[in-house]
């Protein structure tokens, strides 16, 4: 069955460094995304990313953070100077189809901590 | 701000019974529905979606949606241990994006 993978599984870093996340979407999907989790809080929307281009946006997506598809597989999430509070559960989703009817499916995600 | 709700539990039941989780939503122009389980640690994984008020049943898993009262609903029958996870309620409405709003989350411990 298909799935969503996610690398690194874990990530350490220094506070400012910049970090990149990487996902490969299920090969047939057309719409991703990156969701967050801080430890014992709700999952939360980042962004969402569809022909090449953000498609949406939270509040939290700030300039420090880019997404991008370079290229047919990959969709990577970068946080450019990382705080102590981007620590959290990063997680890729994708679906086949925009118009809500359409299942996410989640990939294992990434566990970033910042020192 | 939209918003979806649980409670946080723990929901505890005894082996073989049915657990009953709800959820509910603010967004009126919400369309799909979607129930994951997570377990510590883990990603959200899909258990059940809705998109029609009534029932929908899958094996031990039953979703009921009344889009009226805005309220969604899991019922676990024949409740096992390894049922004992996190159930994430999630939201879709296709006027804010694709993005999925989360609840909270209601933690479930199955006690043999």
């Amino acid at each position: 069955e298909p799935e969503v993978t996610q690398t690194p599984s874990h990530q350490v870093t220094q506070m400012g460094q910049e970090v990149i996340l990487r996902c490969v979407p299920i090969s047939n999907h057309l719409y991703f995304y990156w969701y967050r989790q801080i430890l014992g809080q709700k999952v939360e929307f980042l962004v969402s990313f569809y022909n090449n281009e953000i498609s949406e946006k939270s509040e939290i997506f700030d300039d420090q953070f880019s997404v991008e598809r370079p290229d047919g597989s990959n969709f990577t999430l970068k946080i450019r100077s990382t705080k102590l509070e981007d620590s959290a559960m990063y997680f890729c989703a994708s679906s086949s189809d925009r118009v809500g009817t359409d299942t996410q499916y989640f990939g294992p995600g990434t566990r970033l901590t910042v020192l | 701000q939209k918003e979806v709700e649980q409670n946080s539990g723990p929901l505890s039941v005894p082996e073989g019974a049915i657990a009953s989780l709800n959820c509910t939503y603010s967004d009126r122009g919400s369309q799909s529905f979607f129930w994951y389980r997570q377990y510590s640690g883990k990603s959200p994984e899909l258990i059940m979606s809705i998109y029609s008020n009534g029932d929908k049943e899958d094996g031990r898993f039953t979703a009921q949606l009344n889009k009226a009262s805005q309220y969604v609903s899991l019922l676990i029958r024949d409740s096992q241990p390894s049922d004992s996870a996190t159930y994430l309620c999630a939201v879709n409405a296709p006027a804010a994006g694709n993005k999925l709003t989360f609840g909270g989350g209601t933690r479930v411990l199955v006690k043999p």
